[in-house]
Parts: structure tokens; sequence; C-alpha cells
């Protein structure tokens, strides 16, 4: 089993510019997550899914969207990138109802926006 | 509201001796407590956890942290470094009663580096 991977893994993006991070997940969880990873800032919540069809808001959604059309895929996108926006985005997945367990993370995608 | 604080940016330990990273955190009831472990250009790797019970948790690798509630600290230990522990550690937060989406809080990570 693959676990959770993301695609691409590098990216390099101008101002301005769209793009879309896959994060695919084989472990039949329910929930799905994005965080950024900002030095000294740890990981933050960008939007999550609690279920196929299904996405909110976390801490800081501004300047994304997501989808969930599969249970497996969990899209992030960029509309329109800012340099604010260069970090590292790792997706995350978890067993719904089961509030104590772990998540499981993606090896990440280093965005990098000029 | 939840939170979780690490308050050393970088722990460095000799190879063989006992490590500490620290983590403290805030919720309105009784937490569950995360420890993960991060690798460079890697993704996130959990490696303990405390729901109840037994206030010592064992973890992966040789890792165990005591949950203190009177301190309301969750400190990550163990008992002889190797330099293969030198990586980013996050400690999490999850306060039952925050309701459905299983929002965890991490801290902003300590860097744990292990001199040989």
């Amino acid at each position: 089993n693959a676990g959770v991977t993301q695609t691409p893994k590098f990216r390099v993006l101008k101002t301005g510019q769209s793009m879309t991070l896959l994060c695919a997940q084989d472990m039949n969880h329910e929930y799905m997550y994005w965080y950024r990873q900002d030095p000294g800032m740890g990981l933050r919540l960008i939007h999550y899914s609690v279920g196929e069809g299904t996405t909110a808001k976390g801490e800081v959604p501004d300047g994304y969207n997501v989808s969930r059309l599969k249970k497996q895929n969990f899209l992030l996108g960029l509309e329109s990138a800012a340099p604010s926006q260069t970090s590292v985005y790792f997706c995350a997945t978890g067993i719904a109802g089961m509030i104590y367990n772990e998540q499981f993370f993606g090896p990440g995608t280093r965005l990098t926006v000029l | 509201a939840q939170s979780v604080a690490q308050p050393e940016d970088q722990v460095n330990v000799a190879e063989g001796n006992p490590l500490t990273v620290k983590c403290t955190y805030s919720v309105s009831g009784n937490p569950y407590l995360f420890w993960y472990v991060q690798y460079p250009n890697r993704g996130l790797q959990f490696l303990l956890k405390y729901i109840t019970g037994d206030n010592l948790v064992k973890g992966s690798y040789g890792f165990e942290a005591e949950f203190n509630k009177s301190q309301t600290s969750f400190h990550l230990k163990k008992p002889s470094a190797l330099v293969s522990d030198s990586a980013l550690y996050f400690c999490a937060v999850r306060d039952p009663d925050s309701g459905g989406y299983q929002k965890v809080t991490f801290g902003t990570g300590t860097k744990l580096q292990v001199i040989p």
C-alpha cells in the first residue's frame, strides 16, 4: 500500500499563476486535511474534508480552494499564486469517528512562488 | 481554544545521553496528546500518543513521553540518544470537546541535534 501520496513533490510558480496539488490515499480514511508548514510556525490547517463531496475551511484558507470529488483524492488549488504562499504543503488523513487516533501524512510538496 | 507550546527551538544532546523535548498544552477538557517526528524532506510520522490511563506512554524507536496534568506538560524522552534521532519533533493536542473533524493543534517544532 502506498499510504498517502502527493503530487508534485516540487513546484516553482510565478506570481499570478495557478496550480493544483493532488493528495491521494489508499487507506480508505474518511477525513483528509491540507496543512502548510512554515519555519517557526509549525503546521497550520488550510482546509479539511470529513467525507466525499464535503470540504470546510481551516485556520488559513484564504487564497486556496479544495475539492473532494472522490473519497481517495483531495485537491488543493491556488488560483492566483502569491509569494506568501511559498511553503511546504502536507496532506494528511484520519479515521472518522476515532478522535483519539493519529493522522497519517504524505511526503509533502515544496512550492516556491517567485 | 486549544494550544500547544514547544519552548525550545533546538535541543542539542550528546549521543548516548538522555534527551528531553518539552511540550506544554492548554485545553478546556481532558487532552489527547501526540508526538510526531519529521526527518528531512519527509512528512510527519507518528511516534506516540496519550489518551488516558498510565501517565508514561511508550512509543516507536525507544521514545516515551510523560503526561503531567498538574503541569499541563507532555515531555518527550529517550534514555539514550542516537545520531539517527536527529530530526524535527512536533507536539500536538486535540481537545475531545472541540467538535467533529478531529481538529489538532501542532506546536512549532523542536529541532533535535544529537552530537556524535
